[in-house]
């Protein structure tokens, strides 16, 4: 069956350590995504990108980095630069403007 | 710049009722907007979809309507389930630029037995 998947799902960091969260799919779809979400928030924009070797800031991209370097791959590293890195991470891919398919997410604790 | 507002927050309905959720936007040049749930520690799955042109979609007991002129959308669940408890979250494409959706805060459903 096509679908993402994120990996792992849990993740505990030390505060100043930078740790990567994997997205994959194969769905071959084009565009790429990854959200952050606070509780009581709505899903908030870090990074996307629409093809391969290019990618752009969303709304909170300060103290994230992201690569694609192949279509099926979104990798996104939180490093020690962002403030308050606790939260739940979503990846999500689509075609052009069809649906939006989501993975199941990365709940990362940083203490 | 888009902003997408869910009402209500949060809601409790015993089992069997039919309910609405609410979904508003302020800028009416949009693709599509679509409807998610969230399961608790989960990803999204999407429900519906809604074309520009289109004024509602049905799925089972699920239908969304939408009045682009006026920058809303509702989700109507017929005879509610506990099984339905989730979050619901509404998602607006803009029709030009980057096509990148801005999502609302969600509406919080308990369906009580």
């Amino acid at each position: 069956d096509g679908g993402i998947t994120q990996s792992p799902k849990y993740l505990f960091r030390k505060e100043g350590q930078n740790v990567t969260l994997s997205c994959e799919q194969n769905l071959n779809h084009d565009a790429m995504y990854w959200y952050r979400q606070d509780p009581g928030q709505g899903l908030r924009l870090i990074y996307y990108s629409q093809i391969v070797n290019d990618f752009q800031k969303g709304d909170i991209a300060e103290g994230y980095s992201v690569s694609r370097e192949k279509k099926e791959s979104f990798p996104l590293t939180v490093t020690s630069a962002q403030k308050n890195p606790t939260a739940f991470y979503l990846c999500a891919s689509s075609m052009g403007v069809s649906p939006l398919h989501f993975g199941n997410g990365t709940r990362l604790t940083v203490t | 710049k888009q902003e997408v507002t869910q009402i209500p927050a949060a809601l409790s309905v015993p089992e069997g009722e039919n309910l609405v959720l609410n979904c508003s936007f302020t800028d009416s040049a949009i693709y599509n907007l679509q409807w998610f749930r969230q399961d608790p520690g989960k990803g999204l799955t999407s429900l519906l979809l809604i074309q520009s042109s289109q004024r509602e979609q049905t799925s089972g007991r699920l239908n969304a309507s939408l009045d682009k002129s006026s920058g809303r959308s509702t989700l109507y669940i017929a005879a509610s389930q506990p099984g339905d408890s989730a979050t619901y979250l509404c998602a607006v494409t803009p029709s030009g630029g980057s096509y990148i959706p801005t999502f609302g805060r969600g509406t919080s459903l308990i369906v009580h037995p």
